[in-house]
């Protein structure tokens, strides 16, 4: 079974605060993404990586940079926590191009 | 960018009954639409999936249609059961990169 484990399921930071979002997957999958998910807004995508210290940006990287120095592990970084980052934030992995993404639970972060 | 607008919001159905998720999308280079099922406390997970040269696909109490045309794709539940209850997206995909969801529906199945 292909594990996404993510650091925290909650969070509380203050503004300002550097936040890192840990993810982890044991199945060897080249590619890694981070979304963030609103309510009435879906899920968007913030960055994704296809390979160890390669990234994209997605739809919605102000604010956001990654990290991806081992195969395994995807970072997620808030430089510098704002309350308009209060969200549910998801990474995915996924194997190749024609396999599925399978996500972690989640992690709720809110920014007072 | 591509565009995925999902309906309705929630949907609150009889045990037994069919349920119809409708989605469309605005990039006619989309060739991947995936659907997942979201359950409380848990990332979303993928229950079936369509790409552009099919139009339709069945797995069990579930389909998905697509018209390439009119650029909309159903997801269609049969048959449905309480654990069927849950948060369904539907996305489109014209590279297997970027994924752009719809905005979700809630699915509630009265026992």
């Amino acid at each position: 079974d292909v594990k996404v484990t993510q650091s925290s399921r909650y969070l509380v930071k203050r503004t300002g605060e550097k936040v890192f979002l840990e993810c982890v997957q044991d199945m060897d999958h080249e590619n890694m993404f981070w979304y963030r998910q609103d309510p009435g807004l879906g899920l968007r995508l913030i960055y994704f990586s296809y390979d160890v210290k390669m990234k994209e940006k997605g739809d919605i990287p102000e604010g956001y940079s990654v990290s991806r120095e081992k195969k395994e592990r995807f970072s997620l970084i808030l430089e510098s926590a704002s309350t308009n980052q209060t969200s549910m934030y998801l990474c995915a992995s996924r194997g190749t191009v024609l396999d599925e993404q399978y996500f972690g639970p989640g992690t709720r972060l809110t920014v007072t | 960018g591509e565009n995925v607008e999902q309906h309705p919001s929630t949907l609150s159905v009889q045990e037994g009954d069919s349920a119809v998720i409708k989605c469309t999308y605005s990039d006619s280079a989309s060739n991947y639409f995936p659907w997942y099922k979201q359950e409380l406390g848990k990332g979303p997970q993928l229950i079936i999936d369509i790409r552009s040269n099919v139009g339709e696909k069945k797995d069990q109490r579930i389909a998905v249609t697509l018209n390439k045309t009119a650029k909309h794709f159903s997801l269609h539940i049969t048959e449905t059961q309480p654990e069927d209850s849950a948060v369904y997206f539907c996305a489109a995909s014209k590279d297997f990169n970027k994924f752009y969801f719809g905005s979700g529906t809630k699915l509630n199945v009265k026992p």
